[in-house]
C-alpha cells in the first residue's frame, strides 16, 4: 500500500531550462494538490486538481506554471524556463475521492529543485 | 498575507518537559485544524486534528487546545522525547476550500 510517490526527489536545472515534476497519488485517490515550500517557510498551496481538471488554481503563478493530472498516469507540475527564485521543494499531497474537501491529504516526500 | 500565524519559530526542550506551540487565524470561516510533523527531507505527515466544536483534543502525548472566541489554538507535546525533534507546521482550512493554510513552522529540539 504504497503511499503518496513524487520523482524526482531531487532536480537540478539551468535558468531557462524546463522542470517537469511528477506525483502519483495513493491508490484510490483522485485529488491531487501541490503544495510549494520555500526554506524557513510554510507550505504554500498551489494547484488543486481532480482527474482530467484543474479545480483550484489560485495559488499558481500566473506564467511558466501549469499543472495536470490525465486520466491515466500521474499528475505533473511544470515549470517553464525556470529561474533561480523557483528553487524550492515542491509537495504534492492526496486525498480520497468521496471526502469532504478538509478532510486528511496525505503527502509525498517532495521534489526538491534546484535551480542554477 | 500569512492567514495562519505561528510561534515560536524555534523551540528547545529538555527530555520530559511539554512542548508548546502556538497558532492564531483570522478568517472565521476556517473549520478545520490540523498539525502536521516534517521530518528532514521528508514530507509533512498529519499529527492530529481539530474541529471548532470541541476545545481539546488528546491523542497519546499530543493534545490540541482550541479557543474559537480568541482564535486560537495550540499543540502541546507532554514528555517531549528526542524522537520528537522535528519541524511542526499548524494548518486551517474551510469547507468551501481547497488549500490547506499552513502556519510558517516551528522547529522543535527535544534534548536529551
Amino acid at each position: 500500500n504504497a503511499g503518496v510517490m513524487q520523482n524526482p526527489r531531487h532536480l537540478v536545472r539551468r535558468r531557462g531550462q524546463e522542470a517537469r515534476l511528477r506525483c502519483s497519488p495513493m491508490k484510490g485517490h483522485s485529488h491531487v494538490y501541490w503544495y510549494r515550500q520555500l526554506p524557513e517557510e510554510g507550505l504554500k498551496f498551489m494547484v488543486y486538481l481532480q482527474k482530467e481538471n484543474i479545480i483550484d488554481e489560485s495559488g499558481m503563478p500566473k506564467e511558466r506554471f501549469s499543472a495536470e493530472f490525465p486520466k491515466e498516469g500521474p499528475s505533473i507540475l511544470r515549470i517553464q524556463q525556470v529561474v533561480r527564485g523557483d528553487s524550492a521543494a515542491y509537495f504534492c499531497a492526496s486525498s480520497p475521492l468521496n471526502v469532504q474537501s478538509n478532510t486528511e491529504a496525505f503527502f509525498g516526500q517532495g521534489t526538491r529543485l534546484t535551480v542554477v | 498575507q500569512q492567514q495562519v500565524k505561528q510561534s515560536p519559530q524555534s523551540l528547545i526542550v529538555q527530555k520530559g518537559g511539554i512542548s508548546i506551540i502556538n497558532c492564531a487565524y483570522e478568517n472565521t470561516a476556517f473549520d478545520y485544524f490540523p498539525w502536521y510533523q516534517q521530518f528532514p527531507g521528508k514530507g509533512p505527515a498529519l499529527l492530529i486534528a481539530i474541529r471548532p466544536d470541541v476545545s481539546e483534543k488528546k491523542e497519546g502525548r499530543f493534545t490540541i487546545s482550541f479557543n474559537k472566541s480568541a482564535k486560537q489554538f495550540s499543540l502541546h507535546i507532554m514528555d517531549s522525547q528526542p524522537g520528537d525533534s522535528a519541524t511542526y507546521f499548524c494548518a486551517a482550512s474551510s469547507n468551501s476550500g481547497y488549500a490547506l493554510n499552513f502556519g510558517k513552522g516551528t522547529s522543535l529540539l527535544v534534548t536529551p
